[in-house]
């Protein structure tokens, strides 16, 4: 089973619609959640911490349930801008080993007119 | 404020070369993470460095070792490159540690090709 593992897409959508995104993964000991995306041949950047009590700015919601081990993305009101590539980004701390961040393999996003 | 700078952006080498990647990190951050991305797939974690000693360590050959130095810049090395290490290597800089919900600030990556 892989440490983190996301939809695994494209997701094609229309301007205005919902999208969501989910993602699992595998180490309980994880402590730290992330979403980040990242456009076309650009560098990850930041999207949203992901914190137990659930999380939103603007169109944005992420959810965390650590008992199943999911992470959700929720994206209201799509725009052209939101195409993407999002990751889903958790910590793991495997037992005997060290700290390092795990990252799905992403699900492209296509917003079109 | 500057960000995170890589160097160089493009590299060619051939396979059994050596090669080494830099990196300086936002002013006033101290740790420094290595990632390597091939395309179609996310970053895979290669090292951390915080306060100038080795913090994680992801699962990569001996043939990949990093440092950082004094004025927290790090430096990636890869020997013996095969085909297989061609790649966007992508470094970033975050305050703390990976647990502490601190972000990761990515540099543009340096893309090696190995022929």
């Amino acid at each position: 089973r892989k440490e983190v593992e996301q939809d695994p897409g494209p997701f094609n959508v229309p301007e205005g619609a919902t999208v969501a995104f989910n993602c699992t993964y595998s180490n309980s000991a994880s402590q730290s959640f992330f979403w980040y995306r990242q456009d076309c041949r650009k560098e990850p950047k930041l999207l949203m911490s992901v914190y137990s009590s659930g999380n939103e700015d603007g169109r944005f919601t992420a959810q965390l349930n650590r008992a199943s081990q999911y992470i959700s993305l929720l994206i209201r009101d799509s725009k052209l801008s939101d195409s993407a590539t999002y990751l889903c980004v958790v910590n793991s701390l495997p037992q005997g080993g060290s700290e390092k961040l795990v990252f799905g393999k992403g699900t492209k996003l296509t917003v079109n007119p | 404020d500057a960000g995170v700078t890589q160097s160089p952006t493009h590299l060619i080498k051939t396979r059994g070369q050596h090669v080494t990647l830099r990196c300086s990190p936002i002013s006033g951050h101290k740790s420094v993470s290595w990632y390597q991305q091939v395309l179609g797939q996310g970053p895979q974690f290669i090292f951390q460095y915080y306060e100038k000693e080795e913090r994680g360590r992801g699962n990569f050959p001996d043939r990949f070792s990093a440092r950082q130095f004094p004025n927290y810049s790090s430096e990636l090395n890869v020997n013996a490159l095969l085909l297989g290490d061609s790649a966007l290597y992508l470094c970033a800089s975050s305050w703390g540690l990976f647990s502490s919900y601190n972000e990761q600030f990515f540099g543009p990556g340096t893309r090696l090709t190995v022929l």
